[in-house]
């Protein structure tokens, strides 16, 4: 079982429809977590940290349930431009350790 | 351009061959990281430096491979006799020192894509 596990998709939503991608970890050791994008054979790029109380930015909002080791990232208004791999990551972050660890990632396919 | 920077960008090599790749991380940034990407997949850990020190080794890095951050500044990654399942995007990137938090942000470089024929 991987570490991290998120739905591979694709995802295909028209413009302005809202989307939610979950993800699921397996170490509840895990002590910081994040969704980074990825748009295709480029870098990732922190789309944002995921705090427990949950946090919004703009049309991005991210959720955390440490009971059900659980992550989901809910993105409303979709634009084209947010065409792209969203990648669920986690960092055990114990006894020094600072490796991420990814999930495979979403694809989402904004459709005009 | 301040952000990590990688070279070279591309590499195609014959099996058997070693290769080395270079990063260069955001200025100031003493956490330095090599993760590999294939395709459909998350980038994968490698190995993590802080400074010049190397704190930890993934499983993925067999005795063919070997990092270093001699002035823990730029980095190098090399692969001896490197082989098919080489192939690869070998994504490097840095974080400045947060205190004992994990919560660190990594910034990545462009990455080396690599092609073992």
């Amino acid at each position: 079982r991987k570490e991290v596990e998120q739905d591979p998709g694709p995802f295909n939503v028209p413009e302005g429809a809202t989307v939610a991608f979950n993800c699921t970890y397996s170490n509840s050791a895990s002590q910081s977590f994040f969704w980074y994008r990825q748009d295709c054979r480029k870098e990732p790029k922190l789309l944002m940290s995921v705090y427990s109380s949950g946090n919004e930015d703009g049309r991005f909002t991210a959720q955390l349930n440490r009971a059900s080791q659980y992550i989901s990232l809910l993105i409303r208004d979709s634009k084209l431009s947010d065409s792209a791999t969203y990648l669920c990551v986690v960092n055990r972050g114990t006894g020094g350790r600072r490796a991420l660890t990814f999930g495979s990632g979403t694809r989402l396919q904004v459709q005009p | 351009d301040t952000g990590v920077s990688q070279n070279p960008r591309h590499k195609i090599t014959k099996r058997g061959q070693n290769v080395t790749f270079r990063c260069d991380p955001i200025s100031e940034h003493n956490r330095l990281y090599w993760y590999r990407q294939t395709l459909g997949q998350g980038p994968e850990f490698l190995t993590y430096f802080q400074n010049e020190a190397q704190l930890e080794k993934s499983r993925l890095l067999s005795d063919r491979f070997s990092a270093e951050r001699p002035k823990g500044s730029f980095s190098t990654l090399e692969i001896q006799r490197t082989e098919q399942g080489d192939s690869a995007m070998y994504l490097c990137a840095s974080s400045p020192t947060g205190g004992r938090t994990s919560r660190d942000t990594q910034y990545f470089g462009p990455g080396t894509r690599l092609t073992v024929l």
